[in-house]
């Protein structure tokens, strides 16, 4: 597609479970960035991608959080045995170099009961 | 660190107002300033830019000035719609940098 696509949309699920959430970057984009936004919060930048390597994991919020990015397009953020405070939309964003606008995807809305 | 800070909200104005959201920022360097959008049940956008002092970035009726002296990039329009209601984002990246640090976000109700 034309923009940055990101599934689910929605995402319900009991503490203690793992999930994953989809990035698909807009095509050619070498910049993949994941972002979280909880209610009434700003973005809280998490991990960017240049490729298939993340130079920085320091927004990562635990070990709980993890990324990967494969063949330098799709790119995958697991959250292990979550807690309610993951609670949050997860922002993914791509651009066509690091020094270029981001683009956002819609967001997958994760609710933990 | 770096950081933004913009004006809280909800700021709630009758159609055809005067739109100021304030927006200042704390960085070292000259960071690139943005703003971005962020519509009812849409993602965010891209609305302007800004990579250097005095530059103006400009978009849909929306301007914002990079103001190196007062460390500013306030967000204006001059006669704002309906259709402008969303939550606006003011954002700044370090140069050469990779990471964008955002504002908390401030929500606009235009009342026709």
């Amino acid at each position: 597609g034309a923009g940055v696509s990101q599934s689910p949309s929605n995402k319900v699920t009991e503490k203690g479970k793992d999930v994953e959430l989809r990035c698909d970057p807009i095509s050619g984009h070498t910049a993949l960035y994941w972002y979280r936004q909880s209610l009434g919060q700003g973005l809280e930048f998490l991990i960017y991608f240049q490729g298939n390597s993340a130079p920085d994991k320091s927004g990562l919020p635990s070990d709980r959080f993890s990324a990967e990015r494969t063949g330098g397009s799709v790119s995958t953020l697991t959250i292990q045995r979550t807690q309610q405070e993951d609670s949050a939309v997860y922002l993914c964003a791509s651009s066509s170099e690091v020094n270029q606008p981001q683009h956002f995807g819609d967001g997958t809305r994760l609710s933990i009961l | 660190g770096n950081s933004v800070t913009q004006m809280e909200g909800p700021v709630t104005l009758s159609e055809e107002a005067f739109l100021t959201i304030n927006c200042t920022y704390t960085a070292t360097g000259y960071p690139s300033l943005f703003w971005y959008v962020q519509y009812p049940g849409e993602g965010l956008q891209l609305l302007l830019k800004a990579t250097k002092a005095d530059d103006k970035g400009s978009n849909k009726g929306f301007e914002a000035t990079y103001r190196k002296e007062t460390t500013s990039f306030h967000l204006e329009k001059g006669s704002v719609q309906v259709s402008d209601s969303a939550v606006y984002f003011c954002a700044l990246r370090d140069t050469g940098g990779f990471k964008t640090i955002f504002g908390a976000g401030t929500r606009l109700f235009v009342k026709a």
